[in-house]
């Protein structure tokens, strides 16, 4: 059973375009997490959401739009995809957001490998 | 301005042997510091944690050492295992904020060669 799962697992598209990534887990966690993976290989926050509420919201570009339909689903729409978008995304999610003094393990999907030519 | 580094790309090591991985921080306020480790194609999983009041954490082949004084912390994986070659990720989470998010180094490349 895939706890966290990403589709589409490459996404290859030209620049200008509209894209989205889903994202589900089926570990009835309630905070879900959007990280950026660039080329450099640092892995960055993006975004989380906590019961579908935003509670995380890095300085990314308004053409990424997280949009979370239920606790289960986080999905990230890009648009107006740029060349420097390109990287590979992962979603994650945890029991509950970690509170001062404790660490709630965020379980990763394999992620999305986006080329924008 | 990388919060936590990882300034060794890459490590070889024998089998049996230790591996050490190392990461160094510059920001006081971390409550937890975290080992992920990534296989190809593969998201990160994790793999040992320790709180920053403490300065070492022991689970199996895999221990955690915390040098608050010179913001460090280090992996010992001992004995190294074939399986063991992946790439790995230190992470910290901010005290301030209580958001869970994770701040992750570049990481590195662990090669345990038969």
């Amino acid at each position: 059973d895939t706890a966290v799962s990403q589709t589409p697992k490459y996404l290859v598209t030209q620049m200008g375009n509209d894209k989205s990534i889903k994202c589900e887990q089926n570990l009835g966690h309630d905070t879900m997490y959007w990280y950026k993976q660039d080329s450099k290989k640092f892995l960055k926050i993006m975004f989380s959401y906590n019961n579908k509420e935003l509670i995380i919201n890095e300085t990314v570009p308004n053409r990424f739009s997280p949009k979370s339909p239920d606790k289960a689903h986080l999905n990230l729409h890009i648009n107006s995809l740029e060349l420097g978008d390109s990287a590979v995304y992962f979603c994650a999610s945890s029991q509950e957001r970690s509170r001062r003094g404790t660490y709630n393990e965020q379980f990763f999907g394999p992620g999305t490998r986006l080329t924008v030519l | 301005d990388q919060q936590v580094k990882q300034n060794s790309p890459s490590l070889s090591v024998q089998e049996g042997r230790i591996s050490i991985l190392n990461c160094d921080y510059t920001n006081s306020m971390f409550d937890y510091f975290l080992w992920y480790k990534k296989y190809p194609a593969e998201g990160p999983t994790f793999l040992i944690s320790i709180s920053s009041i403490k300065d070492k954490n022991e689970d199996g082949r895999f221990t955690v050492f915390l040098n608050k004084s010179a913001k460090h912390l280090s992996l010992h994986i001992v004995p190294s295992q074939p399986g063991d070659s992946a790439v790995y990720f230190c992470a910290a989470i901010p005290r301030v904020g209580n958001t869970g998010k994770l701040i992750f180094g570049q990481g590195t490349t662990l090669q345990v060669k038969p």
